[in-house]
């Protein structure tokens, strides 16, 4: 069971250049999201989908697009790289519970981008 | 709005005693999750702990406890036995139930174990 898996590790982009982050997870799991973390910041939501076909913002969003196209994937893209989106992105999935509450995220192992 | 708090500088135990990391939330939804992460040095995120706001009893997992004062808001993390393996990034979340619950995460604590 690999549970997410995300891809690359490893970026390094120029300014300006766009590239897509790619997310798998193979739980059957509806809700999957995209955090980025940068130091004294903690993780950030960028976007999130609750099944395929729909997408929502979070609360980082800008310069950033996903889709949702089948239950397993959500791609990440950065459309114009820019120094400030250079950070580590994870990937987390999680599925429904009866409660609601309390099924926990289940992340990827990180991708780390640098833009120079 | 939801919001965690984690104030903690690093945060140093010797090994085999016990730590509290602290987490204070903000929120009027009375219905919520609270969750704890570990990131150790090779970055990967861990799955600690749940505290659900009606649980009567404070969770236990292992060496992991949750120190839940609801009135207080706080959840913070007791780790008790501390390992050399403990020595790792530490964060607090929080989700409230309702569509699209996204969870929301403090800054985090850096926790050293000394030998």
């Amino acid at each position: 069971n690999a549970g997410v898996t995300q891809t690359p590790k490893f970026q390094v982009l120029k300014t300006g250049q766009s590239m897509t982050l790619q997310c798998a997870q193979d739980m059957n799991h509806e809700y999957m999201s995209w955090y980025r973390q940068d130091p004294g910041m903690g993780l950030r939501l960028i976007h999130y989908s609750v099944g395929a076909g729909i997408t929502d913002q979070g609360e980082v969003p800008n310069g950033y697009n996903v889709s949702r196209s089948t239950t397993e994937d959500f791609p990440l893209r950065l459309l114009s790289a820019a120094p400030s989106q250079t950070s580590v992105y994870f990937c987390a999935s999680r599925g429904r519970t009866a409660r609601g509450n309390n099924s926990p995220l289940h992340f990827g192992n990180g991708t780390r981008l640098t833009v120079t | 709005a939801q919001k965690i708090t984690q104030t903690q500088p690093g945060m140093f135990v010797q090994e085999k005693e016990a730590v509290t990391l602290d987490c204070t939330y903000d929120t009027s939804d009375p219905s919520y999750g609270l969750f704890w992460y570990k990131q150790p040095s090779s970055g990967e995120m861990i799955f600690l702990i749940y505290q659900g706001s009606y649980d009567q009893q404070n969770a236990t997992e292992g060496r992991y406890s949750l120190n839940f004062q609801k009135a207080r808001k706080s959840a913070n993390l007791v780790i008790s036995a501390s390992q050399l393996g403990d020595s790792a990034m530490y964060f607090c979340a929080m989700r409230v139930t309702g569509a699209n619950s996204k969870l929301t995460f403090g800054k985090g604590i850096t926790l050293s174990v000394r030998p």
